[in-house]
């Protein structure tokens, strides 16, 4: 079964540094997604991705937040300056949206700004 | 704001019971509608998704959806303690992006 992969797995950073977060989507997926899960809450909605460029962002996604697809198959997220409310799981998924389609989450990177 | 709302629980189901877990949305242009199901520290996993009215059933599982009631469920039959997770029900609208809901905790006990 096609799996999104992520990594790391978990991140420790200290408050104010630059984390980047790796994914490698489905290779035949089209749409790219990040969400975070603060611990205990919903998973919450930040940027999707189409055709290497932004095509929705939330209102949690600001200029601290950025996407880039650098090669073929890496999709990373990059938050430059990290604060404390920025501890949670973050999740990639991927959509191929053809047939019977879901999204495709992969297994997340915990991060845990101190 | 598009809502998604569940019932926390927890809901708590004998095994070998049917567990239905419950969703409302509040976006009447949705048209997909996804049931994932989260172990605790570890990411969604797709169970379902259901995009015309009426049941569609997947092994064990059953999603039932009303878009009339904007009312989307998912049935569990023959509950097993591995069912035991947090059911996440996810609606998308015309922007191809889903909205989740706070998630139902599910406890099957032997």
């Amino acid at each position: 079964e096609p799996e999104v992969t992520q990594t790391p797995s978990h991140q420790v950073t200290q408050m104010g540094q630059e984390v980047i977060l790796r994914c490698v989507p489905i290779s035949n997926h089209l749409y790219f997604y990040w969400y975070r899960q603060i611990l205990g809450q919903k998973v919450e909605f930040l940027v999707s991705f189409y055709n290497n460029e932004i095509s929705e962002k939330s209102e949690i996604f600001d200029d601290q937040f950025s996407v880039e697809r650098p090669d073929g198959s890496n999709f990373t997220l990059k938050i430059r300056s990290t604060k404390l409310e920025d501890s949670a799981m973050y999740f990639c998924a991927s959509n191929g949206r053809t047939g019977n389609y879901g999204y495709t989450f992969g297994s997340g990177t915990r991060l845990t700004v101190v | 704001q598009k809502e998604v709302e569940q019932n926390s629980g927890p809901l708590s189901v004998p095994e070998g019971a049917i567990a239905s877990l419950n969703c409302t949305y509040s976006d009447r242009g949705s048209q997909s509608f996804f049931w994932y199901r989260q172990y605790s520290g570890k990411s969604p996993e797709l169970i379902m998704s259901i995009y015309s009215n009426g049941d569609k059933e997947d092994g064990r599982f059953t999603a039932q959806l009303n878009k009339a009631s904007q009312y989307v469920s998912l049935l569990i039959r023959d509950s097993q303690p591995s069912d035991s997770a947090t059911y996440l029900c996810a609606v998308e609208g015309g922007s191809y992006i889903p909205t989740f809901g706070r998630g139902t905790s599910l406890i099957v006990h032997p």
